[in-house]
């Protein structure tokens, strides 16, 4: 079955500092990757999904950046961190036989103080 | 613009009794409908799902019923259980309409906190 690894668990970060959040998958090959932030007391709100290796869209103008360097790899980035950056941040999978249920990874909780 | 709408930020429930969830959407291109639980500090987890096909499916204790004329949809939780306390998402995709172009996206309403009592 699938797995999804993501690290930091948790992270503090002050303003203006450069963030890299990883995600790492196990289990399948080649799927769609997803990047979904919850801010405190809101819904999920998608940020980036990939179809494959080098492939992102960005689905809201923000502060923030991904990449996928390896089939099974999706980092998120940030050059300078933005007090609204605070948030859950969770990496979900889907595959090819049901694209639309998508599975999550156990999150990072970032707080940019 | 909120596509997907939980209008009941919080439900309170016995051990026991039904517990209902409600969610509406308003971008007719939708077909395809899930429902994910997450607890505090983890990710969601996939509950159920319906396709705009049909109008209800049921997993064990959990029902999904979907009105595609009231763009509603709502989940039922029989017996509810203290374990089930979590927050609920209602989640809708474009997948099928779109020709399988979105790449299964999910718009996700804000949650609803369901908190069941012993």
């Amino acid at each position: 079955s699938q797995t999804i690894h993501q690290w930091p668990a948790t992270l503090v970060q002050p303003v203006g500092s450069p963030l890299s959040l990883e995600c790492t998958v196990e289990g399948t090959s080649n799927p769609n990757l997803y990047w979904y932030r919850q801010a405190a007391g809101r819904g999920l709100q998608l940020l980036f999904y990939s179809v494959g290796i080098g492939q992102i869209s960005s689905e809201v103008p923000q502060n923030l950046s991904a990449s996928r360097p390896q089939d099974r790899q999706f980092i998120l980035s940030s050059k300078k961190l933005l007090l609204s950056d605070s948030g859950f941040y969770l990496c979900a999978l889907s595959t090819g036989s049901v694209p639309y249920e998508q599975y999550f990874g156990p999150g990072t909780r970032l707080t940019v103080t | 613009d909120q596509q997907v709408k939980q209008n009941s930020p919080s439900l309170s429930v016995q051990e026991g009794r039904i517990s209902i969830l409600n969610c509406d959407y308003t971008n007719s291109m939708f077909d395809y409908f899930l429902w994910y639980k997450k607890y505090p500090a983890e990710g969601p987890t996939f509950l159920i799902s319906i396709s705009s096909i049909k109008d209800k499916n049921e997993d064990g204790r959990f029902t999904v019923f979907l009105n595609k004329s009231a763009k509603h949809l709502s989940l039922h939780i029989v017996p509810s259980q203290p374990g089930d306390s979590a927050v609920y998402f209602c989640a809708a995709s474009a997948g099928l309409n779109a020709g399988g172009t979105s790449y299964g996206k999910l718009t996700f309403g804000q949650g609803t906190i369901l908190t069941v009592h012993p």
